[in-house]
């Protein structure tokens, strides 16, 4: 069974940063590329970016709402992603999902974070 | 970036009821479309890949179509569970983009 468990979300002020983590097992992480997706309380999906694998140079993409202040890396020998999110402002409030790439059938269970004063 | 536009923003119907969900994308997207399903506090659901691909263990009531620019998805007999919220996503270039979503509630 595919598990993808998000984690370190939680309330930071503006202008704060924090690092996100997935948990990945019951896959071959080293085979797929991985996704991070956010949505805004009661609000739509948002895709944030993408880590390719080690064949793909661990090359990445952004959303331009992120690109400059999210950076997305992997760790292949833990199973692990990683969302590092620097200058954080209150629209940076979600609950950000991990992904295999998308489209895709397998979701964690989101980790929110709260960007407030 | 490519901008995706879904309506409608909400539909109401009945069990047993067709629905139609429409999914506009702002340039071609090569039938790069996915379909996901929604519930409240739940992580979306791949329903529809590659605009009409359904995926391994979603009913068969659920259908997708389309091409070029506009794509749909169709409920052709509203179950009590069907009551969601549903987003289409297209897969073609960077950044992938959502369509906005469209709530299914009862009637």
């Amino acid at each position: 069974e595919v598990q993808l468990v998000a984690s370190g979300g939680g309330l930071v002020q503006p202008g704060g940063s924090l690092r996100l983590s997935c948990a990945a097992s019951g896959f071959i992480f080293t085979d797929h590329y991985m996704d991070w997706v956010r949505q805004a309380p009661g609000r739509g999906l948002e895709w944030v970016g993408r880590c390719r694998n080690k064949d793909a140079s661990y090359t990445t993409e952004y959303a331009p709402s992120v690109r400059g202040r999210f950076i997305i890396s992997r760790d292949d020998s833990k199973k692990s992603l990683f969302l590092e999110m620097n200058s954080l402002n209150t629209e940076d409030t979600a609950i950000y999902y991990c992904t295999r790439a998308l489209p895709s059938t397998d979701w964690g269970q989101g980790t929110l974070v709260i960007v407030s004063s | 970036d490519i901008q995706m536009t879904q309506y409608p923003s909400s539909v109401s119907g009945s069990v047993g009821d067709r629905v139609t969900i429409t999914c506009r994308a702002s340039q071609g997207i090569n039938n790069w479309l996915a379909w996901y399903q929604q519930k409240p506090g739940r992580a979306p659901r791949l329903l529809i890949y590659a605009t009409s691909n359904l995926q391994s263990g979603v009913s068969s009531r659920f259908s997708g179509s389309g091409s070029g620019t506009e794509f749909t998805l169709t409920i052709s007999s509203l179950q009590p569970e069907d009551f969601a919220t549903y987003f289409c996503q297209q897969a073609s270039s960077f950044p992938f983009t959502f369509g906005q979503g469209t709530r299914v509630d009862i009637k």
